[in-house]
Formats: structure tokens, C-alpha cells, sequence
């Protein structure tokens, strides 16, 4: 089976800390994904890796980073956390190629809060 | 702009009845539409999925339906089961795997 592990479930930080969330996935999936899933607004990309070393930002990459070192291994950065980022991360992962990257892998979630 | 609009946001359903989840997209790039399933505390998991060049996908209580030139494509539980209770997501892939998701139900079934 897929694994997709968020270190972290549960996090609270204050306002203005550097937050690190980490994901790794270990079925040699070449993309990676980081969600924000807030009530009422569904699954938003934040940032999407192809392969290692690379980044594409998504539909909402204000105030957030990544960082792809590893293969396995996709990192969500909080520069300067805010209220506004009090949310639930989803970090997923998928294939590449036509008919190969059909279906996302989900952790199970970071809840972070800001305080 | 949002490419998948999901309704309702919530749908209550006796058991044993028909739960019916409903998506539109704008998008004629889109190739590829998933439905996923999350519990509460987990996250989303694939459930069942469909390709624009198919109008209906049956996998054991769960149907997807689609109509390609309307744009739309629906999610039906038959014979809904309290352990259908979830929020469900659908979704639509546009490229290089990239997915863009409609706001999520939240289905519950009631015993």
C-alpha cells in the first residue's frame, strides 16, 4: 500500500514563527503535492513538485515555500506564519505519465494552528 | 475562478436511500474525473473515477455519471449505509497530474 506520512498531526505556532511541515511518501511517486482544506472551500493546491529540486507553484502559494531535496521527501514552509494560515495540510503524492498519475495519495492531515 | 462547482454542501439520506452528488467544470482540458471519500480525522481517498470518453462508471454501489457536453458529472451511492457518511469530494485533473477539487458534501446517513 501507499504511505503518505505527515510527521506532524497537530501543530500550534504563534505569529511570526518559521513552521516546517513534512511529508514523505515511499512509493517512488515522482509528484508531490501540499492542500490546504478549510470548511466550505474544498482541496486548494499550494505548491506541486514533478521531481526532485523542482516546484510549481498552485492556485494559492502566498506566504508558503516548499522545499524538494529527496525524492521521497516534500517540505511545506511557513515563513512568517499568520492567523490566516490556521488550516489542515494535506500533502499527497502521485505518479507521472499519461494514465499514471490518475490517482492522488493523501496523508492524513496536519492541523495547524496559529495563534 | 473556480473551475468545479460540487453541490449540495450537505445532503442528509435515509438508509437505503439514494445519496446524489452533482459537479459542473468549465474546463474542456480536463481528462480525468475522481471522486474521493474522507472520514473524519483521515485524509481523502480515492473512490471511484471516470474518463470523458466513458458516460458511466459502476463500481458496486457507487455510479458515476457523465455528460460530456453539459459539462457535469454526478456521484450516486445506492442503497446509502451509515458508513457512507463522509464528506465527498469530486475532482478534475487538468495536466501533468495537477487536480483541481469542487468545495466537498457532506453526506450523512441517517439509520
Amino acid at each position: 500500500d501507499v504511505k503518505v506520512t505527515q510527521s506532524s498531526r497537530y501543530l500550534v505556532k504563534r505569529t511570526g514563527e518559521k513552521v516546517f511541515l513534512e511529508c514523505v511518501q515511499d512509493m517512488d511517486h515522482e509528484n508531490m503535492f501540499w492542500y490546504r482544506q478549510d470548511p466550505g472551500l474544498g482541496l486548494r493546491l499550494i505548491y506541486f513538485s514533478y521531481d526532485v529540486k523542482m516546484k510549481e507553484k498552485g492556485d494559492i502559494p502566498e506566504g508558503y515555500s516548499v522545499s524538494r531535496e529527496k525524492k521521497e521527501r516534500f517540505s511545506l514552509i511557513l515563513e512568517s506564519a499568520s492567523t490566516n494560515q490556521t488550516s489542515m495540510y494535506l500533502c499527497a503524492s502521485s505518479l507521472r505519465g499519461a494514465g499514471q498519475g490518475d490517482t492522488i495519495y493523501f496523508g492524513e492531515g496536519s492541523w495547524l494552528t496559529v495563534v | 475562478q473556480q473551475q468545479v462547482k460540487q453541490s449540495p454542501q450537505s445532503l442528509i439520506v435515509q438508509k437505503g436511500g439514494i445519496s446524489i452528488i452533482n459537479c459542473a467544470y468549465e474546463n474542456t482540458a480536463f481528462d480525468y474525473f475522481p471522486w474521493y471519500q474522507q472520514f473524519p480525522g483521515k485524509g481523502p481517498a480515492l473512490l471511484i473515477a471516470i474518463r470523458p470518453d466513458v458516460s458511466e462508471k459502476k463500481e458496486g454501489r457507487f455510479t458515476i455519471s457523465f455528460n460530456k457536453s453539459a459539462k457535469q458529472f454526478s456521484l450516486h451511492i445506492m442503497d446509502s449505509q451509515p458508513g457512507d457518511s463522509a464528506t465527498y469530494f469530486c475532482a478534475a485533473r487538468r495536466a501533468a497530474g495537477k487536480s483541481t477539487f469542487g468545495d466537498g458534501t457532506t453526506l450523512t446517513v441517517k439509520p
